[in-house]
């Protein structure tokens, strides 16, 4: 069974730039996850989908965070504009109930 | 808000050696995950623990869902050098599919 894909693996971008990430789920996982996880410490939800609808957003800065789940499958997470304090690494889960399983994550560097 | 502490922040033991690691908090969860996390990948998925006073086993690993439900423990008996790595603990909050994830204890095997 294919794993949650993502991509890029990696970007780097100027301050003030915009970027966008790409997650393709477990193929039948209804629930899918955004993650943040800065360096030394645990993931921390940004936005989580039921199916293509918002579960929870309470943790997504939503003056420059926007992310979508078209279809109910795919998701992207967009940052627009960048800031330096968005350098972390960017995980994607999905899950059929209880469990989540993540991707391998996309590693922003913002300069 | 609702917050795990994961102890102890890292360890450093000698090849052979038995690891317990424990994450406790205030809340009450209804599953407890443990991940392990390599540099550069994303969290994959030890044991999941569904049920107060649950005991499972994963080949080495040993997990339990505490009787209070607000806290975990995981032991590795017997380490060898690749259980190096950053293990996390998650809890998923009563009534929601939302995991909040401990800050990680950071293990070195020593040959």
């Amino acid at each position: 069974e294919a794993g949650v894909a993502q991509s890029p693996r990696y970007k780097i971008i100027e301050k003030r730039q915009s970027v966008a990430f790409w997650c393709n789920p477990i193929s039948g996982h209804a629930t899918l996850y955004w993650y943040q996880q800065i360096l030394g410490q645990g993931p921390k939800l940004l936005i989580q989908f039921q199916n293509n609808g918002v579960v929870d957003d309470s943790q997504l800065p939503k003056d420059r965070f926007s992310a979508e789940r078209l279809k109910g499958v795919d998701s992207t997470l967009k940052i627009q504009p960048a800031k330096l304090e968005d350098s972390a690494v960017y995980l994607c889960a999905s899950s059929p109930a209880d469990e989540q399983f993540f991707g391998p994550g996309t590693r922003l560097t913002v300069l | 808000g609702q917050q795990l502490n994961q102890s102890p922040q890292s360890m450093f033991i000698q090849e052979g050696e038995d690891v317990s690691m424990n994450c406790t908090s205030s809340s009450i969860f209804n599953t407890w995950l443990w991940y392990k996390q390599d540099p550069g990948e994303g969290p994959v998925l030890l044991i999941a623990l569904y049920k107060a006073g649950e005991l499972t086993s994963n080949g080495r690993l040993t997990a339990q869902f505490g009787i209070t439900r607000k806290d975990s423990f995981l032991n590795i008996s017997a380490s060898i050098p690749s259980d190096v790595g950053i293990y996390f603990c998650a809890g998923q909050l009563v009534g929601t599919y939302k995991y909040i994830f401990g800050t990680g204890t950071r293990l070195k095997v020593l040959a």
